[in-house]
């Protein structure tokens, strides 16, 4: 148990457009969510943390209205990077928490954003 | 603010040795402490979690430990193999926010045969 899943796995767009990442806890209700960054050759930077049915809360730096973040329901967060630019480029990796209890996250495979 | 911090950076090392991979953090007030696995352009994949209750987790070949007090935690590789070749991570939580993890900048481990 505990499976998370990102779709897609990979995506290349152009420079302006938006794309959309999907994050999804297949065998557990997730009422928290995180997404992080990683560029190449560092660690992982968390982004925002993302609750269902609320606003998510985004860490120091990060242009809510750059990185859009909806947790409709218990199951699905998603990520849209508004405008890419070839500097949004990196690995986009999200997380959950089981609402039924325990303090462990669990991770999803990550999304490679390349922006040309 | 939590601070993690990964020595050594990187470890090359032949084939059946044993190693130990260090992790400190600055906030001790932690619930658990994680340790992940990360392959080049893949996800993470969760080895141990260490509850602060606990003092150490093993799983097969891995062993972690955790002293809150003085602020470490340490992951021991016993007999490595080729296929650990990869990045350790070390997570710790943030102080206050609900599960917000803070990463180590890894530990890239080369074991060849």
């Amino acid at each position: 148990g505990a499976v998370v899943s990102q779709h897609p796995s990979r995506v290349i767009c152009k420079s302006g457009t938006s794309v959309k990442i999907e994050c999804r806890s297949l065998d557990f209700q997730a009422t928290t969510m995180f997404w992080y960054r990683q560029f190449p050759k560092q660690s992982l930077m968390l982004m925002a943390t993302s609750n269902e049915g609320s606003k998510a809360t985004y860490e120091q730096g990060v242009e809510k209205d750059k990185f859009l973040i909806n947790h409709a329901s218990l199951t699905l967060s998603t990520l849209t990077v508004t405008s890419a630019h070839p500097e949004d480029s990196s690995f986009y990796i999200c997380s959950a928490v089981r609402t039924s209890g325990g303090n462990e996250q669990f991770f999803g495979p990550g999304t490679r954003l390349t922006v040309l | 603010k939590q601070e993690v911090t990964q020595i050594p950076a990187a470890l090359s090392v032949p084939e059946g040795e044993n190693l130990v991979l260090n992790c400190s953090f600055t906030d001790s007030a932690i619930y658990n402490l994680q340790w992940f696995r990360q392959d080049p352009g893949k996800g993470l994949t969760s080895l141990l979690l260490i509850q602060s209750s606990q003092r150490e987790q093993t799983s097969g070949r891995l062993n972690a430990s955790l002293d809150k007090s003085s602020g470490r935690s340490t992951l021991y590789i016993a007999a490595s193999q080729p296929g650990d070749s990869a990045t350790y991570l070390c997570a710790a939580p943030s102080g206050g926010g609900y599960n917000k993890l803070i990463f180590g900048a890894g530990t890239r481990l080369a074991v060849h045969p």
